[in-house]
Parts: structure tokens; C-alpha cells; sequence
């Protein structure tokens, strides 16, 4: 079935630590999108790729990073430079032209 | 892109009974799009409707988009218990180098049995 995989579904990470999310697609989707969700609240955009090897930051990209090497790949890494990484982090695809999003199931992200 | 604004931002329903929920947004659109989250998982796309159509259906699922006044509504008839989610609309300015969504905070819909 076509759809987008994230892993792990949970995640932690210790102080001064790295820790990089996946997120595959395999819906030969042209653009992904990184964004993260706090409790009760909405859905904040962190990168956006239209293209491989291309990407945007979106409106909270400070201490993330992200590489898109293969258009079904759109990984993210949480830096140690983001001091509130706790989160709930969802990947996205779209194909071309006035198409909807397809998420994936997220990645929980919490410290230890 | 811009945000679309839903309201109310929690609404509590009986079984059977409908649920309207309303999105605002500020700018010319192409599109407009209906998402529903159930907690702890992802969005699930539910609808989209373009900016030269006033009214869509899906189900139980009725959209409206009032371009001159730059909203929309999303109607669920008869609800049932597992309609209970957050629903978030997103309006879609397509074009140039920026084809994204921005998302608002959504409303919660909480359908009791």
C-alpha cells in the first residue's frame, strides 16, 4: 500500500544529544514537509522540501536540520541546540498541483 | 500560504446529533482542505473543496466556502462516537516557490454516546 512510514514511534533523547527522525514515502510524492504539534495545539511548519536536494525552512527551523538526498526520503534531525525539542513531530507528502497532504503517523520525541 | 482560524475551538455533541464547525482565513485561495486527527496519530485528509465551488459532500461529511466572505464550514450529520477527533482546515495558495499549508489550531470535537 502507498503511504508514508515515520519511525521509531517514540523516541528520547538525552541532554547535548542528536537524535534524527525518518520519514520514507513511497507515493513518488515531489514535496515533504516537517512539522511539529504541542498539546493542544496545532500543527507548526519546521522544513519543507519541493524537491530533492532542495529544501525551505518553515516558521520554527532553529535547532532542526533535514536533508532530502532521495525524493522518498526526508529525515530530521533534533539538535542539541533545541532546547524544547518535546514534541510530536508528523511527516507529509504532496504530489503536484492543488493536492491534499498525506501524513504519516508521527514520532513522539520526549527528554530523559 | 496562510492560516485558516477554526471555531469553536471545542465543541461536545450527543450521538446523532450534527456537528458545524467554521474556519477563517485572510487572503485569495485556490483550494481550501478539511483534515481530522484522531489523538495521537497523524491527519487524515477528508475533503477538499476549490475556490469556484461554493458547496461539496462526502458522506456524512457537507463543506461550504464563501469566497466573499472568506470562509468555510464543515458539517457532520448524525454524529457517531468515533467522528471524536481535532478537525483543522487549511486553506492552499498554490504557486511560485511556495506550495505549503499552514494549519491552525483546530477544532475538538468530542461526540458523547
Amino acid at each position: 500500500d502507498g503511504g508514508i512510514t515515520q519511525s521509531p514511534k517514540y523516541l528520547f533523547r538525552k541532554e547535548g544529544q542528536n537524535v534524527t527522525l525518518s520519514c520514507e514515502q513511497n507515493l513518488n510524492h515531489d514535496a515533504m514537509y516537517w512539522y511539529r504539534q504541542d498539546p493542544g495545539q496545532g500543527l507548526r511548519l519546521i522544513y519543507y522540501s519541493q524537491i530533492v536536494n532542495d529544501f525551505q525552512k518553515g516558521d520554527i527551523a532553529e535547532g532542526y536540520s533535514v536533508s532530502r538526498e532521495k525524493k522518498e526520503s526526508f529525515p530530521l534531525t533534533v539538535t542539541s541546540a533545541q532546547k524544547n525539542p518535546t514534541a510530536f513531530y508528523l511527516c507529509a507528502s504532496m504530489g503536484m498541483g492543488n493536492q491534499p497532504q498525506h501524513f504519516g503517523d508521527g514520532t513522539r520525541l520526549s527528554i530523559l | 500560504s496562510q492560516q485558516g482560524e477554526e471555531d469553536p475551538q471545542a465543541l461536545s455533541i450527543q450521538e446523532g446529533e450534527n456537528a458545524t464547525m467554521n474556519c477563517s482565513y485572510k487572503t485569495s485561495i485556490n483550494n481550501l482542505q478539511w483534515y481530522r486527527q484522531n489523538s495521537g496519530r497523524g491527519l487524515v485528509h477528508l475533503i477538499l473543496i476549490r475556490s469556484n465551488e461554493r458547496e461539496k459532500h462526502s458522506g456524512r461529511l457537507r463543506v461550504t466556502l464563501d469566497t466573499s466572505k472568506k470562509s468555510s464550514s464543515l458539517l457532520i450529520t448524525a454524529s457517531r462516537a468515533a467522528d471524536t477527533a481535532s478537525y483543522f482546515c487549511a486553506p492552499a495558495t498554490y504557486g511560485g516557490a511556495t506550495n505549503k499549508l499552514i494549519f491552525g489550531t483546530g477544532t475538538l470535537l468530542a461526540v458523547q454516546p
